[in-house]
Formats: structure tokens, sequence, C-alpha cells
């Protein structure tokens, strides 16, 4: 099993649209979950931490299953603007993060 | 908002050479990290360090390379004899510490090494 799978998408949905992505881990043991944003040509930028109980910020809502072993993004209201690269991490090892190779999404008017 | 930086914002340079990529860090932030992503491929963790050495590092990160804290600010990255598989946007990272599961790493805008 791969360390961790994405979708590559890609996602194409319209303006306003509800949009969820899955990514699945393979370490039990890792204890940091991460969603990053990377544009084109650009750095990775943290979207939201994934915390256990689920988490909310804005339009984005984070959710973590552990016993299944994946984390979930979804976007709600989605906008123009959130056309990137979605990016799970996950913390694998002490100090290192293990990306997915990401998931596609292109919001169009 | 504090943000690592990085220099140069591309390289390009003869395969054999010797480069360095620069970085500095969140200035409070006591983790270092170096990352790089082949051109449609996923990030992979290169190396991290702490405390003036290294804490962990990756398949990826053998003799060729090297890291260091030059001074209280900068932290670079040494590769020395490129070849042409080393092309790719290098990412610095820090992060303030790590508390037994993986803080939050804030990522520069990258390095894109181009070796020819």
């Amino acid at each position: 099993r791969k360390e961790v799978e994405q979708d590559p998408g890609p996602f194409n949905v319209p303006e306003g649209a509800t949009v969820a992505f899955n990514c699945t881990y393979s370490n039990s043991a890792s204890q940091s979950f991460f969603w990053y944003r990377q544009d084109c040509r650009k750095e990775p930028k943290l979207l939201m931490s994934v915390y256990s109980s689920g988490n909310e910020d804005g339009r984005f809502t984070a959710q973590l299953n552990r016993a299944s072993q994946y984390i979930s993004l979804l976007i709600r209201d989605s906008k123009l603007s959130d056309s990137a690269t979605y990016l799970c991490s996950f913390s694998g090892g002490y100090n290192k993060l293990i990306f997915g190779a990401g998931t596609r999404l292109a919001v169009h008017p | 908002e504090p943000e690592v930086t990085q220099t140069p914002s591309h390289q390009v340079t003869q395969m054999g050479q010797e480069v360095i990529l620069r970085c500095v860090p969140i200035s409070n932030h006591l983790y270092f990290y170096w990352y790089r992503q082949i051109l449609g491929q996923k990030v992979e963790f290169l190396v991290s360090f702490y405390n003036n050495e290294i804490s962990e590092k990756s398949e990826i990160f053998d003799d060729q390379f090297s890291v260091e804290r030059p001074d209280g600010s900068n932290f670079t990255l040494k590769i020395r004899s490129t070849k042409l598989e080393d092309s790719a946007m290098y990412f610095c990272a820090s992060s303030e510490q790590t508390s037994g599961g993986t803080d939050t790493q804030y990522f520069g805008p990258g390095t894109r090494l181009t070796v020819l």
C-alpha cells in the first residue's frame, strides 16, 4: 500500500458547488495531519491542520478517520480562487511530512 | 506576517557543478527542513535540522547533499556534484517546535534548480 493516496482529479466544478477530497494514509502511527494548497509552480501553503474531532475554517471542513486511515477536505460554496492543487500530508516520522501527489481542483464560472 | 525566504529563485547550473541554495527561516523557529518537488511529482522530504545537526534524512539525501546553518539566520542546502535528475524545485520550511507529533511547517517560495 502506498504511504499516501489521493485522487489526482481534476475535479471540475462550477462556482458555488460543494466538493470533497479524500486522502488515505498507511502509517497508523501518524499523529499530525494537514491540508496544504499549492498553486502552479508555487510553494505549498498551509490550508488547515486536521484534528481528531474534525474542524472547520469558514468554507473549509476537515475530518480525520483514524479507524479507516483517511482524512477528508470539504469545500463549500466554491470560488474561482479555490482553483489549485490540494495536498494532504501527515507526519511520517518525528518531524517530517509525507505528502500526497495532490488533487487538482478547477472551479469554473 | 513572518515568512520563509529563499534565494535564488532560479538557479541554472552545469552537471557536475556544486550549488548552494539559501534559505532564511522564520526567526523564532527552531526546526528547519528541505523538501524537493520534481516537475509534475509530489513534494518529497529531504532532511530536517535541529540544534545544529541533522535530525532525520531521507534516502534521497545521499553524500552529495549537505546542510548547514552558517550563522544565526541562514540555512543552506549544498549539492556537491549536480546530476540531471537533481533538477527540481527545492523548498525550505521551518517550524517553531515539534512536540511529539509534527508542528506546522511553513514553506518558502522555493528555488527552481535546472541542471544542464
